[in-house]
């Protein structure tokens, strides 16, 4: 069985601050990682993932993940926030070869502040 | 343009009617899949499909069905077993198990 947990339900930055949002997961077999954003009200939107090979992705709007197997964990940060950035961001993982079929954690909703 | 659609966005149903959301999509993708989403609690999966007239169960099956007569349509209802069906309601496809899931926009289903 999978798990994942996202520390911190809430996380506040200021415009311009780092952003790191934290995920941990629980697998039995090699993972297949996911960051997804939602806005209110709307769907899911693929931030990144991770498979195989480097183990520090890049995804969309200037965000980006480093897989550490070590510490079974999958953090996203983005070096500078913007207003923009504010929405719920869910961290998913699956059994390789099962990418779609997806656990997710409780999420975290990023807020920004001026 | 290909992408998912959901329909409706919102829907109000009173207490012990059965309710159907529609999922149709035109991305040609093999899999299917239906999340609820309740606050604080991610999103938990309902049922899904692999491919046309076969559908597996997912965490939280108890008190909905699906159907999947056509690839590019999964509906699911939400049944008066369904003990507690208020929820947003997403539906995902992908081009087979080995590939990310795209979603729809949901649809917020609120039984009073």
């Amino acid at each position: 069985a999978q798990s994942v947990t996202q520390l911190g339900s809430h996380v506040s930055v200021s415009e311009g601050a780092l952003v790191l949002l934290r995920c941990n997961y629980s697998s039995s077999v090699p993972p297949y990682l996911f960051w997804y954003v939602q806005y209110p009200n709307q769907g899911l939107q693929l931030l990144l993932k991770y498979t195989t090979g480097a183990t520090l992705v890049k995804g969309i709007n200037g965000f980006e993940a480093e897989f550490k197997k070590s510490e079974t964990s999958f953090h996203l940060t983005k070096p500078s926030a913007h207003m923009s950035d504010a929405a719920e961001y869910f961290c998913a993982v699956s059994e390789a070869g099962t990418a779609s079929k997806l656990t997710f954690g409780t999420g975290t909703r990023l807020q920004v502040t001026l | 343009d290909g992408g998912i659609t959901q329909s409706p966005k919102y829907l109000f149903r009173k207490e012990g009617q059965n309710v159907t959301l529609s999922c149709e999509q035109n991305l040609n993708h093999d899999a299917m899949y239906w999340y609820r989403q309740d606050p604080g609690q991610g999103l938990r999966l309902i049922y899904y499909s692999q491919i046309v007239n076969d559908f597996q169960k997912g965490d939280i099956a108890e008190g909905y069905s699906v159907s999947r007569e056509k690839k590019e349509s999964f509906p699911l209802t939400v049944t008066s077993a369904q003990k507690n069906p208020t929820a947003f309601y997403l539906c995902a496809s992908a081009d087979g198990m080995n590939t990310e899931a795209f979603f729809g926009q949901g649809t917020r289903l609120t039984v009073v």
